[in-house]
């Protein structure tokens, strides 16, 4: 069963603009990681936050993780029409190296 | 770095007839991982190999679906018979492995149709 549930569903944006996209996650986890799929690609990895970590930053990439309320968002800064792709977290649950991925989000930046 | 292999890009078979895709992982990766993605949705993991030994199976539907990975290395993946629900893109990743979830290297997968 897929554990992560994202919102939103799709979102659609003009190059400059910023993306937010939210996951809500189940059960107790050592980290959380964020992936993007390009179409008709395999997933790439973005970054990862551990349980014990509240914000991390790569480049244009801010992730937050709240484990009181079980979620964690990716922020997009400055996106650009390369960025537009499906992104999906996935959450690794304590004591096992099993990634249980959302449903995710699929990001569309017009030029 | 060479990334994950996998073959062949693309398959279409008819219901009922077998298929299996290939995946060579990363050199040194001591996990191996096969999902399950369909079309809208997260891929789903079927079976995780640690070395050459399977960890996890519960979503690998058996009647139907096998994996082995020899020698620790190359894996396949294989359905018979196929059904229509199979229809799905078939991702291997690989990683290092360990207790606290890595991350994973995925590869390009393989896009399978069947009618």
């Amino acid at each position: 069963s897929q554990q992560g549930e994202e919102d939103p569903q799709a979102l659609s944006i003009q190059e400059g603009e910023n993306a937010t996209m939210n996951c809500s996650y189940k059960t107790s986890i050592n980290n959380l990681q964020w992936y993007r799929q390009n179409s008709g690609r395999g997933l790439v990895h973005l970054i990862l936050i551990r349980s014990n970590e509240r914000e991390k930053h790569s480049g244009r990439l801010r992730v937050t993780l709240d484990t009181s309320k079980k979620s964690s968002s990716l922020l997009i800064t400055a996106s650009r029409a390369a960025d537009t792709a499906s992104y999906f977290c996935a959450t690794a649950r304590r004591g096992t190296d099993k990634l249980i991925f959302g449903t995710g989000t699929r990001l569309q930046v017009f030029p | 770095e060479a990334g994950v292999a996998q073959s062949p890009r693309y398959k279409i078979i008819e219901k009922r007839q077998s298929v299996a895709f290939w995946c060579n992982p990363i050199s040194g990766h001591a996990t191996l991982y096969w999902y399950q993605q369909i079309l809208g949705q997260g891929p789903k993991l079927l079976i995780q190999f640690q070395n050459n030994g399977v960890v996890d199976d519960s979503q690998l539907p058996k009647d139907r679906f096998s994996a082995e990975r020899l020698k620790g290395v190359d894996s396949t993946l294989k359905i018979q018979p196929a059904k229509l629900e199979d229809s799905a893109v078939y991702l291997c990743a690989s990683s290092f492995g360990g207790p606290q979830g890595g991350i994973q290297y995925f590869g390009a997968g393989t896009r399978l149709s069947v009618l």
